[in-house]
């Protein structure tokens, strides 16, 4: 089990917006440490998504936001996209364990 | 372009040794911070072991702490992983990242897939 928490898949309609959530503990995101999102596509590698919680690196649509707060992040994609359907994880860094730590991954389907 | 290729991946015995090397180009190299993160077949991303820019500060999962070393030469602009001991558990394809920051992963390479079998 992942030291962050993820919902192993999420669906929207295209158009619509969804919301992946990422929760974590007093160790990692709630001990103030970052929080960082990466889409994988299938067959291709990670891409950062999202970095320091808010900021998107250049290229990435603004369509895909995100936020953090207490213990918990969240990834927002609005105006879905058929091109949208990947994996999405959460990454931060965890204290306790002196190492960086990812979530188990969402699945996002565009029905 | 910032092009990261991974190599020195396949299938290996268990106990086995093996060396992941990384060639990395399109940007400056000294100047970042790189680290491994594996993915195994049909599960999440795993980060395995990061190095500063000057190799002043190296870290590693709990997970490979002991068996695997990361090492990197500035000069030839390259990313090592070496591995000892192999397990099954091992198996996975392996990514190599380079980054401005300490602490997320920007830019990754396709990654090298390595096997451990008998």
């Amino acid at each position: 089990q992942s030291v962050l928490t993820q919902s192993p898949s999420v669906s929207g309609a295209p158009g619509q917006r969804v919301t992946i959530s990422c929760t974590g503990s007093s160790s990692n995101i709630g001990a103030g440490y970052d929080v960082h999102w990466y889409q994988k596509l299938p067959g291709t590698a990670p891409k950062l998504l999202i970095y320091t919680n808010t900021n998107r690196p250049s290229g990435v649509p603004d369509r895909f936001s995100g936020s953090r707060s207490g213990t918990s992040a969240s990834l927002d994609i609005t105006g879905l996209q058929a091109e949208d359907e990947a994996d999405y994880y959460c990454q931060s860094y965890d204290g306790s364990l002196s190492g960086y730590v990812f979530g188990g991954g969402t699945k996002l389907a565009v029905l | 372009e910032v092009q990261l290729v991974e190599s020195g991946g396949g299938l290996v015995q268990p106990g086995r040794p093996l060396r992941l090397s990384c060639a990395a180009s399109g940007f400056t190299f000294g100047d970042h911070a790189m680290h491994w993160v594996r993915q195994a077949p049909g599960k999440g991303l795993e980060w395995v072991s990061g190095i500063s820019w000057n190799s002043g500060s190296i870290v590693y999962a709990d997970s490979v702490r002991g068996r695997f070393t990361i090492s990197r030469d500035n000069a030839k602009n390259s990313l090592y992983l070496q591995i000892n001991s192999l397990r099954a558990e091992d198996t996975a394809l392996y990514y190599c990242i380079g980054s401005s920051s300490w602490f997320y992963f920007e830019s990754w390479g396709q990654g090298t897939l390595v096997t451990v079998s008998s």
